[in-house]
């Protein structure tokens, strides 16, 4: 059975500030997907990035960036200069490969940053 | 603006009553999903339909009801629900290419309200 563990519950930083979400996953698959969305307070959630378990290197978008390290089965996300308009909560997802046609995500629990000036 | 449109935004209704939940896409995507999330936790997976077929149903209660009329369209019929039905019912589609590492792209979601 696969899992998704996102230790931190809740996250307050002031703008400006560095951050980073963890995110730590369980599979028996050799090859999976993983994932990274971000909910705002209007609900929806929105797509910020996927990786490939065989894509181990690491990613930055604008103040965005991602460190997958399959070694110790992390794909950890920070945000560089934090602003107000980040705050939302976060969740890490796993699928698998070989279920389906379809996408099946097994979501974390979720982060909630709270970003204030 | 999120491309995938769920409709209402906000219902009330009581354990008597049939509604329906409605979501619309025009990506082309082959691909869509029905989630719940109740407050503070993630978003549970309810139904999958691949090329407009039922391919996942998560166990769901038979007060759920999906229908997928076409490949844009995407319903939840509801009746008689219960109150702890109340949630966030999010709608998703993705492309589906036989590989699951598809995106999902999500609408706003209905909040659902049973009283």
């Amino acid at each position: 059975a696969q899992k998704v563990t996102q230790a931190q519950t809740e996250i307050s930083v002031v703008e400006k500030e560095d951050v980073t979400l963890d995110c730590v996953y369980e599979t028996r698959d050799t090859t999976y997907y993983l994932f990274w969305y971000k909910q705002p307070p209007s609900g929806e959630l929105v797509f910020l990035i996927r990786r490939n378990s065989f894509d181990e290197q690491n990613e930055i978008s604008g103040r965005y960036s991602w460190n997958f390290q399959k070694s110790t089965s992390s794909f950890n996300f920070t945000i560089t200069a934090s602003q107000v308009v980040d705050s939302a909560v976060y969740f890490c997802a796993l699928s698998e490969a070989g279920a389906g046609t379809a996408s099946k995500l097994t979501f974390g629990t979720g982060t909630r940053l709270q970003v204030t000036l | 603006d999120t491309e995938v449109t769920q409709t209402p935004k906000h219902l009330v209704m009581g354990m008597t009553n049939k509604k329906s939940l409605k979501c619309e896409q025009h990506m082309g995507h082959r691909a869509m999903y029905w989630y719940k999330q109740k407050a503070k936790k993630p978003p549970e997976l309810m139904f999958v339909y691949s090329y407009e077929k039922l391919s996942i149903n998560e166990s769901v209660p038979s007060r759920f009801s999906p229908e997928c009329p076409n490949s844009s369209l995407l319903n939840l019929h509801l009746h008689a629900l219960q109150p702890e039905d109340s949630a966030l019912y999010l709608c998703a589609s993705s492309h589906d290419s036989g590989q699951n590492n598809s995106p999902l792209h999500f609408g706003n979601g209905t909040r659902l309200t049973v009283t």
